[in-house]
């Protein structure tokens, strides 16, 4: 079965302290993984897509990189304003564009 | 440019009643999919329309649930007669090519089942 896993669920961050989330997958057939990030009552916003391992994204304070089981989303440096809830989600070659999201990970970064 | 529009915001109705969610998609995107999210559980394809054309729903729950995208615009989504698990988020995004990654989100409806 498709599964999308991330870790951890919550991590809380001093100013400045920099760390990394994890998301790991088991797809039949991967056509592209996404990271988003969600603000309390918004919806998703697009972050990066990555479509084949060793590719890596920048953006600001972020970078993502993606291995054939995982991807990982670094946080350089953050500041209060990246606390959110990251999501990552897998789009899987079924003929359609099914998209199967991870269950997230809260990030609080405190000044 | 307007982003993708979701009305209503939030929907408080009993059980067994109908309830109808809208969702606009940005001008000239073709493709729109629904998703939701119920309480503690992650974001769950429902389904995707290219145009008017559903191009896959096989995340729909049940037949409880009918979508629609009449004339490749904006789309409804209709719970006949809802249920109390069919409470939670419900998110639409669109984007302008089929499979895009870059689709964009609406800020959802809350849909509460009493």
């Amino acid at each position: 079965e498709d599964q999308v896993t991330q870790s951890p669920e919550a991590l809380r961050l001093q100013e400045g302290e920099s760390s990394s989330l994890n998301c790991s997958y088991t797809v039949s057939g991967l056509r592209g993984l996404f990271w988003y990030r969600q603000d309390p009552g918004k919806g998703p916003e697009f972050l990066f897509t990555l479509y084949s391992a060793g590719e890596e994204k920048e953006k600001e304070r972020l970078k993502a990189t993606l291995t054939k089981k995982e991807s990982f989303l670094h946080i350089t440096a953050p500041k209060p304003e990246d606390s959110a809830t990251y999501l990552c989600a897998v789009q899987v070659n079924t003929g359609g564009f099914k998209t199967i999201f991870g269950a997230g990970t809260r990030l609080f970064v405190k000044a | 440019e307007a982003g993708v529009t979701q009305f209503p915001s939030h929907s408080v109705i009993e059980k067994g009643q109908t309830v109808t969610l809208r969702c606009d998609p940005i001008s000239g995107h073709d493709n729109l999919y629904w998703y939701r999210r119920v309480m503690g559980k992650e974001i769950k394809f429902l389904l995707h329309f290219v145009k008017e054309s559903k191009q896959d729903e096989s995340g729909m729950p049940n037949n409880r649930f009918l979508a629609e995208r009449t004339g490749g615009t904006y789309s409804t989504l209709k719970v006949q007669p809802a249920e109390l698990e069919d409470s939670g988020v419900y998110f639409c995004a669109s984007s302008s090519r089929q499979g895009s990654t870059w689709q964009y989100f609406g800020p959802g409806t809350r849909l509460t089942v009493t």
